[in-house]
């Protein structure tokens, strides 16, 4: 079945710092490739995403290029703000069958980012 | 504006008590999505709908029951059976066509006294 690799956390960086948050998926097909953002006590916002090899989602200073050949979907950032502190998940939708769409999520990367 | 609405946003249950989480949304969204949410952990699927009155049980349904009498509700029943319910729940539901991207509501942190 389909799954999601994330980056074990948690992730401290200074401001202004460069973040990567790595994510390898497995999946039948190429599915859509999503970064979801959650902030303290909220719910997920979708922060980016990209429907197809090669494609570059990118949100807020945050890029992420859906690599076919190395089946990755890595969240980059130059330069980090206190106020990008949040729990990070990557997403892919299932392709196929009664289950159409539904979300496989990674466990979740923290990223804490002081002043 | 278009969105996911879930209510109440926080909900105490005492044990043995049935409860019933609000998720509706105003996308005109034929899908829609229940996840719980535990501390440190992803999310889990407990139930989801691809039309309405036609739902699915998720990865872990024992102990919830849902309902979908409309296309922009999709309440969630956690019942007496379901024995560690303290969680968060997020509510999601999904645009067709294009690239299936789902949209969440705020979410609902239940607790058992």
């Amino acid at each position: 079945g389909d799954s999601v690799t994330q980056m074990e956390g948690p992730v401290t960086l200074s401001e202004e710092a460069f973040l990567t948050i790595n994510c390898t998926y497995t999946a039948t097909g190429y599915p859509s490739l999503f970064w979801y953002v959650q902030y303290p006590g909220e719910g997920l916002q979708l922060l980016l995403k990209a429907t197809k090899a090669d494609d570059k989602g990118s949100n807020k200073g945050f890029e992420a290029t859906y690599r076919k050949e190395t089946t990755s979907f890595h969240l980059e950032k130059g330069s980090v703000q206190v106020s990008d502190s949040a729990v990070y998940f990557c997403a892919l939708p299932n392709a196929g069958g009664t289950s159409y769409g539904k979300l496989t999520f990674g466990q979740g990367t923290i990223l804490t980012v002081h002043p | 504006d278009g969105g996911i609405t879930q209510s109440p946003k926080y909900l105490f249950r005492k044990e043995g008590q049935n409860v019933t989480l609000s998720c509706e949304q105003n996308l005109n969204h034929d899908a829609m999505y229940w996840y719980r949410q535990d501390p440190g952990q992803g999310l889990r699927l407990i139930y989801y709908s691809q039309i309405v009155n036609d739902f699915q049980k998720g990865d872990i349904a024992e102990g919830y029951s849902v309902s979908r009498e409309k296309k922009e509700s999709f309440p969630l029943t956690v019942t007496s059976a379901q024995k560690n319910p303290t969680a968060f729940y997020l509510c999601a539901s999904r645009e067709t066509g294009g690239t299936d991207t789902q949209y969440f509501g705020p979410g609902t942190r239940l607790t058992v006294l």
